[in-house]
């Protein structure tokens, strides 16, 4: 039930093109939905984060779609650049505890120039 | 500011060795976490830090591994007696960690590599 489930593993979009990353989770106590981005030989960087009281959320070419009774979430990115191609991470937190993270598996986005 | 800072950034150790690994968080921030990214897999949480609170160990492996934060600020991971299945990326978080404010900041890591 502590499980995030990330897809796809690998993803590859041409230029221009809209990237779509999925994300679901089975804890509804879950209350906190983080995207990182990483590039090789750094740490996670955060991207754009979502709590359940809203459905997306928008920052700049990143928009987060959340569907709280399908417990899923989605990271879209729109007019997708080579720059973008990086190790993207969906993660969940509760407001219990710890606030620890888990994460889902990684998708490895390449935009093709 | 500076953001959380890690070394070494690489590692090559022996087999059976000790190895320290240590990470300066966010000044201010109170939350600190370890997690382990081993090659071609998500982040899989180790420890939690938070002020003088006892640490969440939970997601520490075995008893080889343990960590300690001193003064609030700086943490060392230490695992001992390495084995090859330790070889991974460990990460460092800190945190704000006040009410609503969830977000975590990552070091660049320490690259482990036991032969």
């Amino acid at each position: 039930q502590q499980q995030v489930k990330q897809s796809p593993q690998s993803l590859i979009v041409q230029k221009g093109g809209i990237s779509i990353i999925n994300c679901a989770y089975e804890n509804t106590a879950f209350d906190y939905f983080p995207w990182y981005q990483q590039f090789p030989g750094k740490g996670p960087a955060l991207l754009i984060a979502i709590r359940p009281d809203v459905s997306e959320k928008k920052e700049g070419r990143f928009t987060i779609s959340f569907n709280k009774s399908a417990k899923q979430f989605s990271l879209h990115i729109m007019d997708s650049q080579p720059g973008d191609s990086a190790t993207y991470f969906c993660a969940a937190s509760t407001d219990s505890g710890t606030y620890k993270y888990i994460f889902g598996t990684g998708t490895r986005l390449k935009v093709l120039a | 500011g500076a953001g959380v800072s890690q070394s070494p950034s690489n590692k090559v150790t022996e087999k059976g060795k000790d190895v320290e690994l240590r990470c300066d968080p966010i000044s201010g921030h109170t939350a600190l976490y370890w997690y382990r990214q081993s090659l071609g897999q998500g982040l899989e949480f180790l420890i939690y830090f938070q002020g003088n609170s006892a640490p969440d160990k939970s997601g520490l492996p075995s008893d080889r591994f343990s960590a300690e934060r001193t003064g609030g600020s700086v943490s060392t991971l230490t695992i001992q007696r390495t084995q090859q299945e330790d070889s991974a990326v460990y990460l460092c978080a800190s945190s704000l960690r006040l009410a609503g404010a969830y977000e975590q900041y990552f070091g660049p890591g320490t690259r482990l590599t036991v032969t």
